[in-house]
């Protein structure tokens, strides 16, 4: 089951940040936080990933709180393209056994012009 | 790198008939993939977990028969919806753990059943 909780919906100013949040309370000690997208009728787009430091790559940035209950995603730069439901999710990780990865309801990001 | 496809990404079929769904890593080996349904403005429902040379497992709530997986080799997996109703009419996305950033998934198959 889902061990996470983001918000339902966010809007976002085309060509500014847009940070989205997510609680995991619940997390253990090895368990990473990961970050997909999804596009209208398409299969999840992989962000970003990290375990407890903050993260960036050319698509986001990942800020972990030190506690690690809850994370922040962001886009630096929205654009229109970005408009997509994004899911944060609590597993395993990468190199692990392969335990099941679920998804919660995830947030409704609309970038607007 | 870690590309996963998915066929077909469309299929209408009668209800009552089968259909099939296969998904490919095609350029990684995944021991383990994983199957999910999606209703319209709704979640990704992990539907079963897919293990090479055994049996695949079931989440809670969805039947094994009527959704036959097979995971012959370390590239293939498929997902054959049996008898398939108008309910079954959902979108069916795959997915295989990569073992880098986590998990590669197919880019979704629509099945309408008439």
């Amino acid at each position: 089951d889902a061990k996470t909780t983001q918000p339902p919906s966010m809007d976002c100013a085309e060509g500014r940040a847009a940070n989205l949040p997510c609680n995991h309370s619940t997390i253990s000690g090895n368990e990473y936080v990961y970050w997909y997208r999804q596009i209208h009728s398409q299969g999840p787009q992989y962000i970003i990933h990290g375990l407890k430091n903050n993260e960036t790559n050319e698509m986001a940035s990942l800020i972990i709180t030190e506690d690690r209950k809850s994370s922040t995603l962001i886009l630096p730069h929205a654009t229109l393209r970005d408009t997509a439901v994004y899911y944060c999710i609590v597993s395993d990780p990468p190199l692990g056994t392969g335990n099941q990865f679920y998804f919660g309801t995830g947030t409704s990001l609309t970038v607007i012009p | 790198g870690a590309v996963v496809s998915q066929h077909p990404s469309w299929v209408i079929c009668k209800s009552g008939t089968s259909v099939k769904i296969e998904c490919r890593s095609l350029d990684f080996q995944a021991t383990t993939m994983f199957w999910y349904r999606q209703f319209p403005k709704q979640s990704l429902m992990l539907m079963a977990t897919s293990n090479e040379g055994s049996k695949a497992t079931y989440e809670q709530g969805v039947e094994k028969d009527k959704f036959l997986i097979n995971h012959a080799s370390l590239t293939l997996s498929t997902l054959t919806v049996t008898s398939a109703h108008p309910e079954d009419s959902s979108f069916y996305i795959c997915s295989a753990r990569n073992g880098v950033s986590g998990y590669t998934f197919g880019s979704g198959t629509r099945l309408t059943v008439v």
